[in-house]
């Protein structure tokens, strides 16, 4: 069974930082593209960042790019958001997805993160 | 950025009834649009991938349509956990992804 599970969230404040971690198991981590995707209290979802499989490929969404950095280290089956700068329209909760059929097709359960003073 | 736009915000239903929830893309997505099911306090859930493709382990009563800019998610006969929100995704020209805003199915 794919299990994703988030970590690494928590209240921070502004101008901070954090660094999000997912754990993947139940599959071949290497082998599958990773997104990262996120949802405001009470809003909509928002694509965050992309890394390929070798971490070789790497895309952001305007919002956070110069500021968050993906990353991953497939023998630790781990995939990770470092967040710098951290800004209260940064607060959210994270979650780590698998690409397969679609680039987001299996989500982890997400690591609520609150920036705030 | 292709800007994908879901109406209506909400949907009053009766259980057992049907359900249509209309997703539109700025330009042509082609049939690369996929449809999510939120529960509360839960994550998304995969419900339609490729418009119409059903997912594994989603029931039969859900049905994509659609290509180009217009899709549809139909729920053919409301369920109790049905009630909840959807959302539209477009992955035919990333990145960005970009998700509809949602639909909320509520109980009539």
């Amino acid at each position: 069974e794919v299990q994703l599970v988030e970590s690494g969230g928590g209240l921070v404040q502004p101008g901070g930082s954090l660094r999000l971690s997912c754990a993947a198991s139940g599959f071949t981590f290497s082998s599958y593209d990773m997104n990262w995707v996120r949802q405001a209290p009470g809003k909509g979802l928002e694509w965050v960042s992309f890394i390929s499989t070798g971490g070789s490929i790497i895309y952001y969404a305007d919002s956070v790019k110069g500021r968050f950095t993906i990353s991953r280290d497939n023998a630790k089956n781990s995939l990770y958001l470092q967040m710098n700068s951290l800004r209260a329209e940064d607060t959210a909760i994270y979650y780590c997805a698998r690409h397969s059929v679609v680039p987001t097709a299996q989500w982890g359960q997400g690591t609520l993160v609150t920036v705030s003073s | 950025e292709i800007v994908m736009t879901q109406s209506p915000a909400t949907l009053s239903v009766s259980p057992g009834e049907r359900a249509t929830l209309s997703c539109r893309a700025s330009q042509s997505v082609s049939s690369n649009l996929a449809w999510f099911q939120q529960k509360p306090g839960q994550a998304p859930r995969l419900l339609i991938y490729g418009a119409s493709t059903r997912a594994t382990g989603m029931p039969a009563r859900f049905s994509g349509s659609g290509s180009g800019t217009e899709f549809t998610l139909t729920i053919s006969s409301l369920q109790s956990e049905d009630f909840v929100v959807y959302y539209c995704q477009q992955y035919n020209n990333w990145p960005p992804l970009t998700f509809g805003g949602g639909t909320k199915v509520e109980i009539k």
